[in-house]
């Protein structure tokens, strides 16, 4: 069963690039024909798509976020990774990475990892 | 503000069936499936709609859901004190070429 696990600094200062990862478990990303994806949740709001990346790279943005977003995949680590530059307390959030659950990115999100909790702070 | 419409709160009664619904337009939930999520209390979003009205292994069939032209519906049956939930839809907006949320309606089993 895939599994789906998120890490990175919990605290990021202004400014700066904000950097996660998401490490596949119980299958692997290359070839998998699935596309991955970046959702985040700001406290006490609602879900946000951030970006979502094929195993060949092609990726997908929100474009109201897309010049500041960086989605990349790592087939050799079986990763996929998340940068957001020049953050802002607007960005603190919890992220999740997560699976479609089909080779597009309009296909549903059926895997989520646990989330983790990002604060953007001096 | 969400590209998707949905009520922010929604109530019932043990064992009552409620529908939780969302609105678009022929961007998005008219030219796209949709899909809806369940997040309990501190943890990460669960799916429980595909494809508007299909049902991931596992989920009860209490749950459906229904799509019309521009809105979708996600109904539940026999509510139980565990639904109490915050309950998402979402789609692919063409227009934005991109992933799109409701605003998410939280649901109190009373």
């Amino acid at each position: 069963q895939v599994q789906l696990q998120e890490s990175g600094p919990g605290l990021v200062k202004p400014s700066e690039t904000l950097s996660l990862s998401c490490t596949v478990s119980g299958g692997s990303i290359s070839g998998s024909s699935y596309y991955w994806g970046w959702i985040r949740q700001p406290p006490g709001k609602g879900l946000e798509w951030i970006g979502s990346i094929f195993d060949s790279g092609s990726t997908y943005h929100n474009p109201s976020l897309k010049s500041r977003v960086t989605i990349s995949v790592d087939t050799s680590k079986n990763q996929f990774s998340l940068k957001l530059s020049s953050v802002t307390a607007a960005d603190t959030a919890v992220y999740y990475c997560a699976r479609h659950a089909s080779a597009a990115p309009w296909y549903a999100m059926d895997v989520w990892g646990q989330g983790t909790t990002v604060t953007v702070s001096s | 503000q969400s590209v998707l419409t949905q009520p922010p709160s929604a109530s019932g009664t043990p064992g009552q069936r409620v529908t939780i619904s969302c609105s678009g337009s022929s961007s998005n939930i008219g030219s796209n499936t949709v899909n809806w999520y369940q997040q309990l209390p501190g943890a990460a979003p669960k799916l429980l709609i595909y494809s508007n009205n299909q049902r991931p292994s596992g989920v009860p069939d209490r749950f459906s859901g229904s799509k019309s032209g521009t809105s979708a519906s996600l109904a539940i049956s026999g509510l139980q004190s565990e639904d109490e939930a915050d309950y998402y839809c979402a789609t692919w907006d063409d227009s934005l070429n991109g992933r799109v949320f409701g605003g998410g309606t939280k649901l109190t089993v009373l």
